[in-house]
C-alpha cells in the first residue's frame, strides 16, 4: 500500500515570499490533515478536510495561509506572504473515516523562511 | 482544554531496561489515545493506540495504559533496544468546538528517548 505523498522535502524562501505544498493521501482515505510542526515541538493541526469539505480550520492563520482539497483526493497548502515564524515542517496525515482514527502521516516538507 | 501534556521531555535509559512515558489531558470526552514514534528527519508513525473502554493494549514490547478517572496514559517499552531511539509523541482526541461528537487529535510536545547501549 503506498504512504501519504508529499513535495517538495524541503523548501527555502525569504520572508514575503509565497510557498505551496502539496499532499496525495493513502487511496481511499476520506479525511485529510495538515499539521504544522515547529522544532522540538509536537504537530499542530492546521486544517482537516472529510472529502473536499473543510471540517476544521480554527488554528490555520487565514490572513496568510489558504488550503483546498480539490475532488476530494490531492490537497495543496499555500503560505502568501511567509512569515519568519513559518519555518517548520508541514505534515499532511490520511485517515480512513470521518471519526477520529488510525492517522498516517506523509514525510513532510521543511520550509525555511528567511 | 486542547492541552495534552508530556513528560519528561527527554529520558535516556540503558539498552535492556524498560521506558516510561507519561501523557496527561483535560477533555473528559477524549476516547482515543496514539502514541507516535519519530525518528530524526522521519514521519511520524503509528506504533500503538488505545480507545477509552480498554485500560491497557500490548503489542510485543510496547504497551499503553488508561486511567480514564486521572486523565492519564503512559507508553511502556520494555528491554529497550538502540533502535527504540527517537521521539515519542502521544495524542488524545478532544471534543472539536461547535460540532457535536466531532473530535480531532492534540498532541503532546514530545519525549527524545535516548537508549544508552
Amino acid at each position: 500500500e503506498a504512504g501519504v505523498a508529499q513535495s517538495p522535502r524541503y523548501k527555502i524562501i525569504e520572508k514575503r515570499q509565497s510557498v505551496a505544498f502539496w499532499c496525495n493521501p493513502i487511496s481511499g482515505h476520506a479525511t485529510l490533515y495538515w499539521y504544522q510542526q515547529i522544532l522540538g515541538q509536537g504537530p499542530k493541526l492546521l486544517i482537516q478536510f472529510q472529502n473536499n469539505g473543510v471540517v476544521d480550520d480554527s488554528q490555520l492563520p487565514k490572513d496568510r495561509f489558504s488550503a483546498e482539497r480539490l475532488k476530494g483526493v490531492d490537497s495543496t497548502l499555500k503560505i502568501q506572504p511567509a512569515k519568519l515564524e513559518d519555518s517548520a515542517v508541514y505534515l499532511c496525515a490520511s485517515s480512513l473515516g470521518w471519526w477520529v482514527s488510525k492517522q498516517f502521516f506523509g514525510p513532510g516538507t521543511r520550509l525555511t523562511v528567511l | 482544554g486542547e492541552n495534552v501534556e508530556q513528560h519528561p521531555s527527554t529520558l535516556s535509559v540503558q539498552e535492556g531496561d524498560s521506558a516510561v512515558i507519561k501523557c496527561t489531558y483535560s477533555d473528559s470526552a477524549s476516547n482515543y489515545f496514539p502514541w507516535y514514534k519519530q525518528e530524526l528527519g522521519k514521519r511520524p508513525q503509528l506504533i500503538i493506540d488505545i480507545r477509552s473502554n480498554v485500560g491497557e493494549k500490548k503489542d510485543q514490547r510496547i504497551a499503553v495504559t488508561l486511567n480514564k478517572t486521572a486523565k492519564h496514559f503512559s507508553l511502556h517499552i520494555t528491554e529497550t533496544q538502540p533502535e527504540d531511539s527517537a521521539v515519542y509523541f502521544c495524542a488524545a482526541s478532544i471534543k472539536r468546538r461547535g460540532e457535536e461528537g466531532a473530535q480531532k487529535l492534540v498532541f503532546g510536545q514530545g519525549t527524545r528517548l535516548t537508549i544508552n547501549p
